[in-house]
């Protein structure tokens, strides 16, 4: 199974500062077929459903602003919030796509300073 | 717009059964791969089983493999998760999600709001 470990798994961060998620696979999840990272990244509310914030490690699903960023590639990926608002407040988790079966990261809480 | 609702969670004593269903709406229901993702209380996400758009593929994680059936009834546009011999551990809110992406290879772009299954005696 491929173990995703996400750092830290807490943040503060003040408002309009940078926010920065790191997601680590245990195997690569580059497929070489395709060139593509089977990464996502999700955003979930308290009391609310996960959110799609972004596939393929780096493709912004459609209405996600244009704050939250991915990138990475292989074992090692990141999520950027390039402004904290104060509905960014969420867990954050990241998603390996790549093998079954499907994985997590722990997640990674984010709160205003 | 997509929809996702379950129905059938509860509570069941140890080492009963629960069957989940999913209705879903908004989109070609036939078309995409669906996947079950639960979430333990104050813990984070699980995915439990997923089967492919045309039902020929299933998959399953290894903590609930041979106790979890998950089917689909593309005419219903249904999802369901048959969960027996439950345990404590298995004890969470589960979700019903869209999958997009090849074959079981799958991202979610679409979730429901859950529904609660508390295994306790």
């Amino acid at each position: 199974d491929i173990v995703m470990t996400q750092s830290p798994d807490s943040l503060a961060v003040s408002l309009g500062e940078r926010a920065t998620i790191n997601c680590k696979s245990s195997q690569n999840v580059l497929y070489n077929s395709d060139n593509k990272n089977y990464l996502a990244w999700y955003q979930q509310k308290p009391g609310q459903p996960p959110k799609l914030l972004i596939y393929w490690a780096s493709t912004r699903e459609s209405g996600v602003p244009d704050r939250f960023s991915g990138s990475g590639s292989g074992t090692d990926f990141t999520l950027t919030i390039s402004s904290l608002q104060a509905e960014d407040v969420a867990t954050y988790y990241c998603q390996q796509y790549y093998s079954v079966p499907l994985t997590f990261g722990g997640g990674t809480k984010v709160e205003i300073k | 717009e997509v929809q996702l609702l379950e129905s059938g969670g509860g509570s069941v004593q140890p080492g009963g059964s629960l069957r989940l269903s999913c209705a879903a709406s908004g989109f070609i229901f036939s078309n995409y791969g669906m996947s079950w993702v639960r979430q333990a209380p104050g813990k984070g996400l699980e995915w439990v089983s997923g089967i492919t758009d045309s039902g020929g593929t299933k998959n399953y994680a290894d903590s609930v493999k041979g106790r979890f059936t998950i089917s689909r009834d593309n005419a219903k546009k249904t999802l369901h998760l048959q969960m027996s011999s439950l345990r404590g551990e298995d004890t969470a809110v589960y979700f019903c999600v869209k999958g997009l992406g090849n074959g079981w290879a799958n991202w979610f772009d679409a979730w429901g709001q859950g529904t609660l299954v508390t295994v306790s005696s």
